[in-house]
């Protein structure tokens, strides 16, 4: 167990709703990252924030947004969802950007 | 386009043996480099990580870099059933930009 929990473990949600998926750091990392892993690939990098900033940014469109608070979690965002946003939500905390990153267990969320 | 390539395999190896991943990588910016294992329906487990060209060992585990090839390795010895699992090679730039390869499948018939 790496210490870091994402929440909730399942979604389903129905194309053009919004939906908002929760990470909370292992303790002493100050940095989050989210990834988008569909089946049979690798993670695709969302978006990361350090400090509460956001710290770098993915090939993703606007409708990707986030949030990290004073404590270090995090929430990612997805508006206006489309069926390709079908996928495993991956957050990943570290000591600082550019460290190595643990995973948590994921949000499968699936939009029909 | 940044990418980094890795074999999808399966790669099958028999209990015991050696088992080899190999990852490519197009951005001679990378700075850092990961090796993490994913069993099915389970999030990434990081195992190896390595900065600097050379070897790196941890127990049954060798990381293998070469910045000048652009290239980073996995070896596992005395390989194990329970090592059967996907193998994705991340890499790390100054952007902050970890990205992934899609993973090699590994099997270890016992």
């Amino acid at each position: 167990e790496t210490g870091v929990t994402q929440s909730p473990t399942h979604l389903i949600k129905t194309r053009g709703q919004q939906v908002t998926l929760r990470c909370s750091s292992q303790s002493g990392h100050n940095t989050v990252s989210w990834y988008q892993q569909a089946l049979g690939q690798g993670p695709q990098f969302i978006f990361q924030y350090y400090r509460e900033e956001e710290n770098g940014r993915g090939n993703f469109p606007p409708r990707f947004s986030g949030l990290q608070f004073p404590n270090y979690s995090s929430e990612l965002n997805v508006n206006a969802l489309e069926l390709d946003d079908s996928a495993l939500y991956l957050c990943a905390s570290s000591w600082t950007s550019g460290n190595e990153q643990y995973f948590g267990p994921g949000t499968r969320l699936t939009v029909t | 386009q940044k990418e980094v390539e890795q074999n999808s395999g399966p790669l099958s190896v028999p209990e015991g043996a050696i088992a080899s991943l190999n990852c490519t990588y197009s951005d001679r910016g990378s700075q850092s480099f990961f090796w993490y294992r994913q069993y099915s329906g389970k999030s990434p487990e990081l195992i190896m990580f390595i900065y600097s060209n050379g070897d790196k060992e941890d127990g049954r585990f060798t990381a293998q870099l070469n910045k000048a090839s652009q290239y980073v390795s996995l070896l596992i010895r005395d390989s194990q059933p329970s090592d059967s699992a996907t193998y994705l090679c991340a890499v790390n730039d100054n952007n902050n930009d970890m990205r992934f390869g899609a993973g090699t499948r590994l099997t270890v018939k016992p």
